[in-house]
């Protein structure tokens, strides 16, 4: 696709349910970032992908979140027991390699929800 | 201390006049210095890159660098009400990796 894109653009979910975002990258992108940005700050790393690995995760806040690429395009972001703090919008950006110049493109990021 | 810090804001422009953002930033390994534009509800959208020290141009937009001291600028010239929106610092390289990290954001007004 021309951009990246992030499925589902909004979920509301309830306290201690299971959701996975999900994420398509730009075509030929072989790295692939999650971030989370809360209201009024900016976005902070969770997860990165070089191909079908994960490279870096020490963003991630605890063992309920997890993210998979199987095939080194499509991600998906999951996250178990959610909770009233996990609300936030999800970012997912790609770029074309990992050397650090490489710029990173956003998605429109999906808000999630949790009651 | 942050990692990369700016200030909030906001910073209220007259329409034409110059916009000066401010980041400083705490590695010293850093590399590579990105200045994105998130407009309210969306997601950030790249509006430059820097890696060495001195001035880059384009169009409208000046970002500097300074290592030395630890600091990155953007300047907005001929600054439009469509220029409203939050200007994002991110750094990456050094002990961060390929992972940006970005500051907190400075909010930009431009009044016409």
């Amino acid at each position: 696709g021309a951009g990246v894109s992030q499925t589902p653009s909004n979920k509301v979910t309830e306290k201690g349910k299971y959701v996975e975002l999900r994420c398509d990258p730009i075509s030929g992108h072989t790295a692939l970032y999650w971030y989370r940005q809360s209201l009024g700050q900016g976005p902070e790393f969770l997860i990165y992908f070089q191909g079908t690995g994960a490279a870096d995760d020490s963003g991630l806040p605890n063992d309920r979140f997890f993210a998979v690429r199987p095939e080194g395009s499509v991600s998906t972001l999951k996250i178990q027991r959610t909770e009233r703090g996990d609300s936030a919008v999800y970012l997912c950006a790609s770029s074309p390699g990992t050397g650090g110049g490489n710029i990173q493109y956003f998605g429109a990021g999906t808000r999630l929800s949790v009651l | 201390q942050k990692e990369v810090e700016q200030n909030s804001g906001p910073l209220s422009v007259p329409e034409g006049a110059i916009a000066s953002l401010n980041c400083t930033y705490s590695d010293r390994g850093s590399q590579s210095f990105f200045w994105y534009r998130q407009y309210s509800g969306k997601s950030p959208e790249l509006i430059m890159s820097i890696y060495s020290n001195g001035d880059k141009e384009d169009g409208r937009f000046t970002a500097q660098l300074n290592k030395a001291s630890q600091y990155v600028s953007l300047l907005i010239r001929d600054s439009q009400p469509s220029d409203s929106a939050t200007y994002l610092c991110a750094v990456n390289g050094g002990a961060a990796g390929n992972k940006l990290t970005f500051g907190g954001g400075t909010r930009v007004l431009v009044k016409p």
